[in-house]
Formats: C-alpha cells, sequence, structure tokens
C-alpha cells in the first residue's frame, strides 16, 4: 500500500461526458502529479502540483483540468469524454518535487 | 519526443539469472533516475533511484548502473525470480522548481522457472 489512494477504481461512461477522479496523497506529501497510461503506452506526465499551486504541466488536453485543494487532495476533471480517453489514469505524490513519488492504484476510465 | 526510452518492449529471464533492462534519455538535464516495476492492475511501485553524482547504487538483489556520458542507465536484477516478472518503467528528472518523473515506455520482465 503506497498511502496514495485513488478513487474510484473504474468508471464507465459515454461520450461527451464529464467525469472527476479524485485523489488523497500520502500523509504529508505536498507534490501530487496525475499521469495517463493508454493501452501499452508508458506512463504520460499531465499535471503537477505542489501545496495547491500548478507547477508543471505536460500533455494535458483542453478538456481535462485539475486543482489541488487546501487538504492536498486533488481532482482531475476529464470533460468531453471521446473514446480515445479511455485510459489508466494515476495520482502520484512525492513529499517534494525533486523525491520519488508514490503511485495510487489507479482509476481505470471506459468511455463508450 | 520520447526523452526517455526503454527499446525493448520485453525480456524473458530464467530465474536464478541476471536480468540487464536498458534505458536511454535524450536530456542532458536530467540528473536523478528512477526505477519503477508495475504489476497489472497496480499502481507502479518505486524500486531503486541514483543521482547523475553516482555511477551505481545497490539495494540488495537490484542495482542501477548509470553512465552519463553514454545517457544510459540499467538494472541489473540477480538472482531474478519469478516475482520479478513485471512490467519495469525507467524514469528521469531534474532538481529543477518544475520537476517531474518522465517515464520510459517500459519493458515486461517475465522470469521462467
Amino acid at each position: 500500500d503506497s498511502g496514495v489512494t485513488q478513487t474510484p477504481k473504474h468508471l464507465i461512461t459515454a461520450t461527451g461526458q464529464r467525469v472527476t477522479l479524485r485523489c488523497s496523497p500520502r500523509s504529508g506529501d505536498l507534490s501530487v502529479y496525475w499521469y495517463q497510461q493508454s493501452l501499452d503506452q508508458g506512463l504520460q506526465f499531465l499535471i503537477q502540483y505542489y501545496n495547491g499551486e500548478e507547477r508543471a504541466k505536460g500533455n494535458i488536453l483542453e478538456r481535462f483540468s485539475a486543482q489541488q485543494f487546501p487538504d492536498l487532495h486533488s481532482e482531475l476533471n476529464l470533460s468531453s469524454l471521446e473514446l480515445g480517453d479511455s485510459a489508466l489514469y494515476f495520482c502520484a505524490s512525492s513529499s517534494n518535487p525533486n523525491t520519488e513519488a508514490f503511485f495510487g492504484q489507479g482509476t481505470r476510465l471506459t468511455v463508450v | 519526443d520520447q526523452q526517455v526510452k526503454q527499446n525493448s518492449p520485453s525480456l524473458s529471464v530464467q530465474e536464478g539469472r541476471i536480468s540487464i533492462l536498458n534505458c536511454d534519455y535524450t536530456n542532458s538535464m536530467f540528473d536523478y533516475f528512477l526505477w519503477y516495476k508495475k504489476y497489472p492492475a497496480e499502481g507502479p511501485t518505486f524500486l531503486i533511484s541514483i543521482s547523475s553524482i553516482k555511477d551505481k547504487n545497490e539495494d540488495g538483489r537490484f542495482t542501477v548502473f548509470l553512465n552519463k556520458s553514454a545517457k544510459h542507465l540499467s538494472l541489473h536484477i540477480v538472482p531474478s525470480q519469478p516475482g520479478d516478472s513485471a512490467v519495469y518503467f525507467c524514469a528521469a528528472t531534474y532538481t529543477g522548481t518544475a520537476s517531474k518523473l518522465t517515464f520510459g515506455t517500459g519493458t515486461r520482465l517475465q522470469v521462467t522457472l
């Protein structure tokens, strides 16, 4: 158990819909990262937050957004969903941006 | 632009032998490298890391070697065990304020009996 909690574990939704993925980082970790893993692909960095502020942005679509709340949990919002958005979405946390990150078990999103 | 590359999608090794997983990177700003292991339906698990000021780091059966001039790192597992069968991701970052982990595409290791 990494200490990072992601909910829900599975999500099935229709195209055009909007979903919210939630992440609770390890106790004390200020950095939260979101990654996307499509079928047979590596982990693609989406976005990073540090203590509530956006720190780095990767290949995140404009239809996607994220935020980190004062209690440090984070949410990833995916809207106008397309079939190609079906993937595993991982959240990770670290105590600071320069140390190893610990991953949650992921949310498997299926868009039908 | 794939800044971290794992050119072998899969590797099969006999139990008890050495497994060597390779990783190449292109960004010379990277100064911290990590290996993660991932089982199906689970998140990646941190395995071992190495800073660019070192060329070797060892933790039990796992050793990571870094060759900065070649921009190459490798993970050695000795001896390999069936439980090591998983996908291994190499990742790199740099000690900047906007650092993030950049992952390779992974190598699937199968340790056979």
